[in-house]
């Protein structure tokens, strides 16, 4: 147990369908982030949110949607997605220390499996 | 931004030998450099770290060697383990950014 939880663990949807992925951190961290990790590729950073705003965004697709309603709290809103977009999502938190430095530490959650058919 | 190499993709060894993995990074401001393990159906694990002002760190059979000169970090796991079986990847950041992954190693023990 990380103290970084997501739900649900597996999801499958269609291509027209809208979900959303949870994560929840029980760490007391000001930062949180969105990982997608696909077969052979390394982790890719889609979203950080610090302070509850929204820093980076990695050039990813509109269909994806993140909003961070308070530090311990992050979904991820899909709609439309692809089935290349099938892959495994990852929600990490760390402690940033402040004035545009990302924070070190980071632990993940056990990820949610998602099959886009 | 940040580029990390990681080699060899897949590594087998018998118990009881030693693994050792290895990554290169392209930024010279990094500055701190994380290992994590992976299980399968589970989220990266943070295993071990090393920060830029220390050249070798240890915990029990696992250690980190930096050069940062060469700009290249190592893990290397001794008495190795079925348990061990796993994926590691390493990271690096210089803290602006956030962590940049390697591709990630499949160690294999074999009993």
């Amino acid at each position: 147990e990380t103290g970084v939880t997501q739900t649900p663990r597996h999801l499958v949807m269609g291509m027209t369908n809208k979900k959303s992925l949870k994560c929840e951190q029980h760490l007391g961290h000001n930062a949180m982030y969105w990982y997608k990790q696909s077969a052979k590729k390394p982790l890719e950073l889609m979203f950080v949110y610090s302070l509850e705003e929204r820093v980076e965004n990695n050039s990813v697709p509109s269909r994806f949607s993140p909003e961070c309603p308070n530090s311990s709290h992050l979904f991820l809103h899909l709609h439309t997605l692809q089935p290349e977009d099938s892959a495994l999502y990852l929600c990490a938190s760390s402690q940033d220390p402040g004035q545009g430095a990302r924070g070190t530490e980071a632990f993940f959650g056990q990820g949610t499996r998602l099959t886009v058919v | 931004g940040e580029n990390v190499e990681q080699h060899p993709s897949t590594l087998s060894v018998q118990e009881g030998d030693s693994a050792v993995i290895k990554c290169t990074y392209s930024d010279s401001a990094s500055n701190y450099f994380p290992w994590y393990k992976q299980e399968l159906g589970k989220g990266p694990q943070l295993i071990i770290d090393i920060r830029s002002n220390v050249g070798e760190k240890k915990d029990q059979r696992i250690a980190v060697t930096l050069n940062k000169t060469a700009k290249h970090f190592s893990l290397h796991i001794t008495e190795t383990q079925p348990e061990d079986s796993a994926v590691y990847f390493c990271a690096a950041t210089g803290g602006a950014d956030g962590l940049t992954f390697g591709k990630g190693t499949h160690l294999i023990i074999q009993p």
